[in-house]
């Protein structure tokens, strides 16, 4: 059974503060994928990670995938009030074909 | 161009009853997957099927769940003679093609409380 461990599970930080949140698994995966999910919402897909080492940036956010594809990461530049909401890691591949195997999110707050 | 639909977006069912949730994929979608949120946890993968074939059932109860995707129409997930414990929301994902590397689209999903 593959699991991913994010952490941590609340941050609550001032705007303008940076942060960062963790995947980890001792599990390989072909790719990883960040959601944001907003209360009474279904999932947003922001990013997929493929290639071990591969980072991607999306305005402020910058997503990273470890080298052996087990473990990623989500930083945030300068928070600001609207990233407030729910941060889901995501990994497909290996032996679970066809399917997500989520991390438990982290509830984010950034206050003005 | 819809994305995922899901209905309906809230469901109440009293104990014993049944529980019919619909998802209607993106548009030129034909691999569906049906995720299970419980309040405070993260989102567990239930079962994933293509059009007519059940591909991975692994994370579905043994007992009162069933889902199908048919050659015309939505995918249903059936739960039958509910109990309070099946109080969550049900999620609905949809992606392209076959593969490791495909991506996911969340429809908005079905709260499904149970009286």
């Amino acid at each position: 059974t593959q699991l991913l461990e994010q952490s941590p599970q609340f941050l609550s930080i001032q705007e303008g503060e940076n942060l960062t949140v963790y995947c980890n698994s001792s599990s390989v995966f072909s790719s990883l994928q960040w959601y944001r999910q907003e209360p009474g919402e279904g999932p947003v897909l922001l990013v997929t990670v493929v290639t071990g080492g591969e980072v991607k940036k999306l305005k402020r956010l910058t997503f990273q995938f470890g080298d052996a594809r087990k473990d990623s990461s989500l930083h945030i530049t300068a928070a600001q009030p609207g990233d407030t909401g729910l941060y889901l890691c995501a990994g497909a591949g290996g032996t679970s074909y066809g399917k997500l195997t989520f991390g438990q999110g982290t509830i984010l707050t950034v206050h003005p | 161009n819809a994305g995922v639909m899901q209905n309906p977006r809230h469901l109440v069912r009293r104990r014993g009853q049944e529980a019919r949730l619909r998802c209607s994929p993106m548009k030129g979608h034909s691999h569906v997957y049906w995720y299970r949120q419980l309040p405070e946890e993260g989102l567990k993968f239930m079962v994933y099927l293509q059009k007519e074939n059940i591909i991975d059932e692994s994370g579905m109860p043994k007992e009162r769940f069933s889902a199908e995707f048919p050659k015309e129409g939505p995918s249903i997930l059936r739960i039958q003679q509910v109990v309070r414990g099946d109080s969550a929301a049900y999620f609905c994902a949809s992606s392209p093609q076959k593969g490791t590397n495909t991506e996911a689209f969340f429809g908005q999903g079905t709260r499904l409380t149970v009286v």
